[in-house]
């Protein structure tokens, strides 16, 4: 069966800080991952699509490259609203999967 | 702007069915694939259906396989989730959730509703 698998499984960072979370499938899915927050009690928000393209409105602070099988998502300076749960997704086939998500809180 | 907004969320008893809607608004409803996600308490996001653009093309989650059924009703811009046979490990707050690009079946997910919760107990 077709696996997802995300790490860490949560994270505690100061504020400033780069922040890196690896999403790894188990079968090739070429560039179809995107990346969603998720901050507690809210809906998600899409952050990252294709693997590495920034959603309209979202700040450079967030990025995404990878390919095939491995792929990285990284806030390049944490600040206290970037608290929540990260997760991936791929849109390669179905059915769609996501990752068990990536908590984050502030030091 | 894009909206959603879910309704239908309750509590049920084990074995009955319950039926979710999706009501649109802000966008082309006919040019865009449209999704439902669940997340049980305390848990990840699971991807549950999909119902294309065009209503030819329907896709389920193995856990919901012939229980759930994904419908839309283009003259009201809504989507549904008929749910039967519902279980216990069904209890979660579910997500509609539309296609990014439009007139495709793989897509991330740009916009979402609030989510509407659904408790299966006795």
């Amino acid at each position: 069966d077709f696996q997802m698998t995300q790490s860490p499984s949560s994270l505690s960072a100061s504020v400033g800080d780069r922040v890196t979370i690896t999403c790894q499938a188990s079968q090739d899915i070429s560039m179809s991952v995107n990346w969603y927050h998720q901050k507690p009690g809210k809906a998600p928000e899409l952050l990252i699509y294709h693997a590495s393209r920034l959603e309209t409105g979202v700040p450079s602070t967030f990025s995404g490259s990878g390919s095939g099988t491995h792929f990285t998502f990284t806030i390049s300076s944490l600040q206290p609203e970037h608290i929540g749960t990260y997760y991936c997704q791929h849109n390669d086939h179905f059915p769609f999967t996501f990752g068990p998500g990536t908590r984050i809180e502030i030091k | 702007q894009v909206q959603l907004v879910e309704s239908g969320g309750g509590v049920v008893q084990p074995g009955r069915s319950l039926r979710l809607s999706c009501a649109s608004s802000g966008f082309t409803f006919t040019n865009y694939a449209l999704n439902w996600v669940r997340q049980a308490p305390g848990k990840g996001l699971e991807w549950v259906a999909l119902i294309s653009y065009d209503g030819t093309s329907k896709f389920y989650a193995d856990s919901v396989k012939g229980r759930f059924t994904i419908s839309k009703d283009n003259s009201k811009n809504t989507v549904f989730l008929e749910m039967n046979s519902l279980r216990a490990d069904d209890t979660a707050v579910y997500y509609c959730a539309r296609h990014k690009i439009m007139a495709t079946l793989m897509s991330s997910f740009d916009s979402w509703g609030l989510g509407t919760l659904v408790t299966v107990s006795s």
